[in-house]
């Protein structure tokens, strides 16, 4: 199985501010990467898919990039609405692994 | 717009199998694979399986292999996701989504409570 390791496990950020977050998988996924944001209580939602690709309706500040085994997430001016955890999630193969969660919180 | 209904919340007793429906709409129900995702109380995503509703074929997570059984009915484009012998660490919401490229649809979640 693919294991996919995000980091960091939580971050404190200020509205504004530019946030990464990092994916890395245990072997090549090619660009098969894909991240979701969860609130509490909620559904997950799809931000970005194929690594680059923003799903209808996202924000243009959210961006994705990587290749192989390292991908990033980033959110280039945090808003109050971003408050979230984020998975990031590999399709290349199955068992469709997704990472631990990076919870991103109000500072 | 596309939707995954899904059937309501469940309370259980160990030792009891469960079945979750999922009820899809506004798109081809066979053109799409369906992925079962459950989610503990705090913890993160975890995927379970998936089924192929335009072949009926299927692809279990190892951890549910014997347990877990995800079937689809195309009359009434639903899918189904049972899961027997229930233990406490079962409990979870349980999700399915529908895959593109991605999950790009996702039922509302069905919650699973696990008591005796």
């Amino acid at each position: 199985d693919i294991q996919m390791t995000q980091s960091p496990s939580s971050l404190s950020a200020s509205v504004g501010d530019r946030v990464t977050i990092t994916c890395r998988a245990s072997q090549s996924i090619a660009g098969y990467l894909n991240w979701y944001q969860q609130k509490p209580g909620k559904t997950p939602n799809l931000l970005i898919f194929s690594t680059t690709i923003l799903q209808s309706g996202v924000p243009s500040r959210f961006s994705g990039s990587g290749s192989g085994t390292d991908f990033t997430l980033t959110i280039s001016s945090l808003q109050p609405e971003d408050f979230a955890t984020y998975y990031c999630q590999q399709s290349y193969n199955t068992p469709r692994t997704f990472g631990q969660g990076t919870k991103v919180e109000i500072k | 717009q596309v939707q995954l209904v899904q059937s309501g919340a469940e309370v259980k007793k160990p030792g009891a199998s469960l079945k979750v429906s999922c009820k899809t709409s506004k798109y081809t129900f066979t053109d799409y694979y369906i992925h079962w995702v459950r989610q503990a109380p705090g913890q993160g995503l975890e995927w379970m399986g998936w089924v192929n509703p335009n072949s009926g074929g299927t692809n279990y997570a190892q951890k549910f292999q014997g347990r877990v059984t995800m079937t689809s009915d195309t009359s009434i484009t639903t899918a189904y996701m049972e899961l027997s012998r229930l233990r406490s660490d079962d409990m979870a919401v349980y999700y399915c989504s529908r895959e593109a490229l991605a999950f790009d649809y996702w039922g509302q979640g069905t919650l699973v409570t696990v008591s005796s």
